[in-house]
Order: C-alpha cells, then structure tokens, then sequence
C-alpha cells in the first residue's frame, strides 16, 4: 500500500525566510510518481511539480525548488525568499506510474503541511 | 482557459436526504477522479472513470455513494440517506490520460 507522510502539520515564517516542507513517501511499486499541491484559502488544488522516480534531479522553478531522494524515500519542497502569498496548506501526494492502459494513476495524499507566512 | 467546474460550491443538508454533486471537467480530458477530504486532512480518492467507464472504487465509497459519468463528459456524484461523516468537501479532477490531474473548486458539503 502507498503512503505519504507530512511530518510537519504547521510552520509558521515571517517573510522572506527560506522554509522546508518535508514529504516521506512509502511504495512497493518501483515506476511511480511524486507531486507537490498546494492549496490555498479559496480551496482549489493547485499543481505545482511532477516528478517521476527514475529522475532525481532536483528542480528550481523561481522561489521553489524541490529535492527527491530516493534513498530516503523524501521529496522535500523548498520556498526561498517566501512572501505572504504564499501562505497556503502544502499537499505531497504519490501515484502509481500505470503500465495498464485503463489502470487510473490516483493520488496519495499527506496530511497537509500549512504554512503562515508573516509580514 | 476553462478548468474543472463544480456544482454546487456549497451544500447543507438534513441527515437521511439524499444529494448530488456535478463535476464537469476540461473538455479534452478522458479520466476523472472524484475525493473527499475532511477538515485538516489531505483529499482522499474515491472514484475512477475513463471516458464513461467505472474503473475504480474506493473501499471509502460505500453503498450509499453512487458515481455516473453517462456519456464520458460530466460526472455527478450521489450520495443516499446522508449521514454527518458525510460532511466533507468533494473534489473532482480530471486529466488527459495519465498527465497531471487538473483539480476543481470542491463542493462543500455539511450534513446536520
């Protein structure tokens, strides 16, 4: 069975501090998929990365970057610099990479890591 | 650029009604999902269907939940004889093929 594990459920920054969301991901399956939502007051989730698991480069985009591990089974989410905007609940979630053609790539979610950001 | 719709954005209801959800998503897209999540909780899958075809249930759905997709474009969800654990928000999502899954707004639903 697939899990995922958001240690932290609050994190509290003042502006412009730099701060890490911490996702540890359990999975038989060797062919699988990491994402990162984020989820903002209003509600929606929004899509911010997909990786697959035979790339372990890290990823910068902007203020955010991500680092994957396979070997600590860790997909940590990176906000530089961060800003009152983004202050949200952070989802980490794992989906199979189906092979079958009608097999459905459902998510796993954490629990969620919500960030405040002060000014 | 329209996304993943849903309606009713919100819903209140008398424990023992019934009520359905609709979930209409990108045009081009073949899959759609439907979740819950609960208050402080990340969503939790329930459904899968591919073009008009059920493929996927969740041991979550349980006999009074039931899910359509009738000609492989909208989706409604419906729910029987409500309950209070019922009160969830419900998501709906859709994708082309395995792509990334585009979420909607969620349709709040609290059951007194």
């Amino acid at each position: 069975a697939q899990k995922v594990t958001q240690a932290q459920t609050e994190i509290s920054v003042v502006e412009k501090e730099d701060v890490t969301l911490d996702c540890v991901y359990e999975t038989r399956d060797t062919t699988y998929y990491l994402f990162w939502y984020k989820q903002p007051p209003s509600g929606e989730l929004v899509f911010l990365i997909r990786r697959n698991s035979f790339d372990e480069q890290n990823e910068i985009s902007g203020r955010y970057s991500w680092n994957f591990q396979k070997s600590t089974s860790s997909f940590n989410f990176t906000i530089t610099a961060s800003q009152v905007v983004d202050s949200a609940v952070y989802f980490c979630a794992l989906s199979e990479a189906a092979v079958l053609h009608n097999a459905g790539n459902m998510l796993t979610f954490g629990g969620g890591t919500r960030l405040m950001v002060k000014p | 650029d329209t996304g993943v719709s849903q309606n009713p954005r919100h819903k209140i209801t008398k424990r023992g009604q019934n009520v359905t959800f609709r979930c209409d998503p990108i045009s081009e897209h073949n899959r759609l999902y439907w979740y819950r999540q609960t208050l402080g909780q990340g969503p939790e899958f329930l459904t899968y269907f591919q073009n008009e075809a059920q493929l996927e249930k969740s041991r979550l759905l349980s006999d009074r939940f039931s899910a359509e997709r009738p000609k492989g474009s909208f989706s409604t969800l419906e729910i029987q004889r409500t309950e209070q654990g019922d009160s969830a928000m419900y998501l709906c999502a859709s994708s082309q093929g395995a792509r990334k899954q585009f979420f909607g707004p969620g349709t709040r639903l609290t059951v007194l």
